[in-house]
This record gives C-alpha cells, sequence and structure tokens, in this order.
C-alpha cells in the first residue's frame, strides 16, 4: 500500500481558500485517493476521492496531477467549523478487502 | 442519509473482562472493518471482513480478539481479556457492494476504558 505524507498542520483565517497537500509516490495503477475529515472523538467523514485530474463536489475539490504522486484537497472559504484533521488515504478500489492506512493527518487550525 | 451506529459510546471494564463492541453497518454493504485509535494517535487498522470471513487482519488483531456477524444487521468484536493498553477508540466501517464505488464510512466509535 502506498505510504502518504501529509504536512503535520496549518493554520487559516475564516473565508480563505485552504489547499492541503498530499504526496504518494509509490501510488500503484488501481489506487484511489481518497480524503477524510476527523473531529475529536468522532469517526473520521468522508470528503472526496479521485482517480485522477479533478473532481468536485459541495464541499471540496480534489486536484491529481497526471503523475498522480501527489493530491491536493481544497476546501474553498473554511469557516472555523473546519478546524479539524485531514487524512489522504490511497487505496486498491478494486479490492473490497482493502485496508485504509492512515498517517498523521494535517491538523488544520481555522482562526476568526 | 443511512450511517453506520456503533454502541456504546463509552464502555469502562476492568482488566481481564470480556468486552463485545457493537456496530450496525449501512443495510446494503458487505464489506466490514474495525480500526483503533489511541488517543492522541493516529488511526489503526484492525480487521476487514467480508462474506461471513476475516479478510485480512493486522498484527495487534491477536488470539484475544475475534469478529462476528451473528444476525443480517450487526457485527460485533470481541476482546477476550482486556489489557489496560486496550483502552483506545474503536471505529467501525462498511463499504458498499459496488465496486464502483468504494468508500468507507465510519461509525461514530465507542470509546473503551480499561481500569
Amino acid at each position: 500500500l502506498a505510504k502518504t505524507t501529509q504536512p503535520i498542520s496549518m493554520d487559516s483565517y475564516e473565508g480563505q481558500e485552504v489547499n492541503i497537500t498530499c504526496s504518494h509516490n509509490n501510488i500503484a495503477t488501481n489506487d484511489y485517493i481518497t480524503w477524510y475529515q476527523q473531529f475529536p472523538s468522532q469517526g473520521p467523514r468522508f470528503i472526496i476521492q479521485g482517480y485522477k485530474t479533478k473532481v468536485t463536489n459541495e464541499v471540496a475539490s480534489l486536484f491529481i496531477p497526471a503523475d498522480r504522486k501527489s493530491s491536493t484537497l481544497s476546501l474553498p472559504r473554511v469557516s472555523l467549523s473546519d478546524t479539524a484533521v485531514y487524512y489522504c488515504l490511497v487505496g486498491d478500489r478494486t479490492s473490497g478487502t482493502y485496508k485504509y492506512i492512515f498517517g498523521t493527518g494535517t491538523r488544520l487550525k481555522v482562526l476568526a | 442519509e443511512p450511517e453506520v451506529t456503533q454502541t456504546p459510546s463509552h464502555q469502562v471494564t476492568q482488566m481481564g473482562q470480556e468486552v463485545i463492541l457493537r456496530c450496525v453497518p449501512i443495510s446494503n454493504h458487505l464489506y466490514f472493518y474495525w480500526y483503533r485509535q489511541i488517543l492522541g494517535q493516529k488511526v489503526e487498522f484492525l480487521v476487514s471482513f467480508y462474506n461471513n470471513e476475516i479478510s485480512e487482519k493486522s498484527e495487534i488483531f491477536d488470539d484475544q480478539f475475534s469478529v462476528e456477524r451473528p444476525d443480517g444487521s450487526n457485527f460485533t468484536l470481541k476482546i477476550r481479556s482486556t489489557k489496560l493498553e486496550d483502552s483506545a477508540m474503536y471505529f467501525c466501517a462498511s463499504m458498499g457492494d459496488s465496486l464502483a464505488k468504494n468508500i468507507q464510512y465510519f461509525g461514530a466509535g465507542t470509546r473503551l476504558s480499561v481500569l
């Protein structure tokens, strides 16, 4: 399974766009990239998933370059409630038995 | 929106006692998982379960742990003889039946405190 590397922490102000980049140099052909958000004492919450190029949903965008060795989660106009830990995960979506290997994640702090 | 539910939210037990953590996965999901998170640390994979058998387990998932799907809705994690170091948040996750959209959905967790 591909190992991921993310910044340990980031600070931002309310209303700003936040971009969190994840490195996954040894991503495999069948691997998909998934981002989760976790608040203290809660389970990880799915944000977005992608394979290549750009994916957008109602809460975030995910940018994946052609070589797929990194990805960037973009949160538009963050609010205080976006303060959380964000995890980038890669896994083989063709197998239902795959496990997620969580890294330390990026601790985002949104300031007023 | 369908969700994974876990009970109890907090379980306190004495060292050496058996505990059973319960999970109700999303109803049409076929793949089930347990993870744990020790306070202040990262989320760690324990076990995956499909078609009524374990698909994969980590080195953490030793003989003290077992999983079961006793009926069509529940998915349980049993720890036979708890140790102090088993104190953690335990998360259940489930994944759908379509390989075209494999996203694991997590429950809110059970906080296990071993005294």
